[in-house]
């Protein structure tokens, strides 16, 4: 069975830095990409960014070029969003969702970690 | 980038309803669009991918039509579970979703 396990919630205060995870199993890990998407709270999907864990090559939305970073460890199946200096605006739920690379069918997603950022 | 117009951003109605929501974007996709389902506290559920494909285990109630630029999501008779919000997104370079349809009940 295909799944995508992430990290528990976290609680931050501003100017600290995070990691989440998104470790997946059912599948060989190196053939779809993983994206990362956010959702603040009452609001829509947006996309962040993916990666291609075969070679941890990365495409980044432009809202968020810069403020996050997105990798991978093939060896243990999982994929990485972190921030180096979180704010309270970066509070949300993040997905990750497995994408096949050759016919961008993303059909699993992961159960959502919620971040709160606050002082 | 390509943006991606959903509407109606909400929509009422009642068990039994035929439901449409389209989504229009800025420039052609081909039939590279996806819709999901998306209830309180839930990751998204994929219904349709390549615009008409319905996913695996997905009820036939629902469908999807389109190509290049319009797009629509039809719920053939709309049933208690489906109240939720509904997202279309493309595919075609990297990924951008539409606003979202809230569907609530009448």
């Amino acid at each position: 069975e295909v799944q995508l396990v992430q990290s528990g919630a976290e609680v931050k205060k501003p100017g600290e830095s995070l990691r989440i995870s998104c470790k997946g199993s059912g599948y060989s890990f190196t053939n779809y990409w993983i994206s990362w998407v956010r959702q603040m709270p009452g609001k829509d999907l947006e996309w962040m960014g993916r990666i291609d864990p075969s070679d941890s090559y990365t495409n980044y939305s432009p809202s968020f070029q810069g403020h996050v970073t997105i990798s991978a460890d093939r060896s243990i199946s999982t994929a990485y969003l972190q921030w180096s200096s979180l704010k309270a605006s970066d509070t949300a739920m993040y997905y990750c969702a497995r994408q096949d690379i050759l016919t961008g069918h993303t059909g699993y997603w992961g159960q959502g970690t919620l971040v709160t950022v606050s002082s | 980038d390509i943006q991606m117009t959903q509407s109606p951003s909400t929509l009422s109605a009642s068990v039994g309803d035929r439901v449409t929501i389209t989504c229009r974007a800025s420039q052609s996709i081909s039939s590279w669009l996806a819709w999901y389902q998306q209830k309180p506290g839930k990751a998204p559920k994929l219904l349709i991918y390549k615009a008409s494909s319905l996913e695996s285990g997905v009820p036939s109630r629902f469908s999807g039509s389109g190509f290049g630029t319009e797009f629509t999501l039809t719920i053939s008779s709309l049933q208690p579970d489906d109240f939720a919000t509904y997202y279309c997104q493309q595919y075609n370079s990297y990924w951008t979703f539409g606003q979202g349809t809230k569907v609530e009940i009448k």
